[in-house]
């Protein structure tokens, strides 16, 4: 079982819809939990970053985070064209490293 | 806004030959990174540097490659002989106390 694991996509959705990302994991020990947004060719851009379970909301970005189902999840809503980028979650445990899931391509369509 | 700047932003080189990416991580950070994604692939972990020292390396990470904070602001990754599989792009990231990771734009390395 891979470390984290997360749908290539792509994802295509109309302008205005929400789009829904997800992440799965296999190591408990992970704490704290990040999603990037990458555009192609450059470096990953950090969006939310939550310690432990619960939700978190940043304008149009909301974060869960359930520890129990080792399951990650982010929602944009309202998407726009600049929102089409790869989605990447990243987690990491009390140590340094910082694990990636593939990434997600989203595309949000006019 | 504060960033993290990589320089180059290209390098191509022979196989064989050493190289050295260069970072500015920002400025109050205490922690820095080197990252690589290989076309396609995931953003691997690669090296923790604290303290002027390494806190944690990868597997990936060997006798190959070094990490330098020769200054007060800079921060490079050296390889010191390259070799075909080594092309990804390196990006290089750090972070406060708080250990959310910014990461740079990256350096694309292209081994011949």
């Amino acid at each position: 079982q891979k470390e984290v694991e997360q749908d290539p996509g792509p994802l295509s959705v109309p302008e205005g819809a929400i789009v829904s990302l997800n992440c799965t994991y296999s190591n408990s020990a992970f704490q704290y939990f990040m999603w990037y947004r990458q555009y192609s060719r450059k470096g990953p851009e950090l969006l939310m970053y939550t310690y432990s379970s619960g939700n978190k909301e940043d304008g149009r970005f909301t974060a869960q985070v359930d520890k129990s189902s080792k399951y990650i999840s982010l929602f944009i809503r309202d998407s726009q064209p600049s929102d089409s980028a790869t989605y990447l979650c990243a987690m990491k445990a009390a140590g340094n490293k910082l694990t990636f899931g593939g990434g997600t391509r989203v595309l949000v369509k006019p | 806004e504060p960033e993290v700047t990589q320089t180059p932003s290209h390098q191509v080189t022979q196989m064989g030959q050493e190289v050295i990416l260069r970072c500015v991580p920002i400025s109050n950070h205490l922690y820095f990174y080197w990252y690589r994604q290989i076309l396609g692939q995931k953003v691997e972990f690669l090296v923790s540097f604290y303290n002027n020292e390494i806190s944690e390396k990868s597997e990936i990470f060997d006798d190959q490659f070094s990490v330098e904070r020769p200054d007060g602001s800079n921060f490079t990754l050296k390889i010191r002989s390259t070799k075909l599989e080594d092309s990804a792009m390196y990006f290089c990231a750090s972070s406060g106390t708080v250990r959310q990771l910014f990461f740079g734009s990256g350096t694309q390395l292209s081994v011949l």
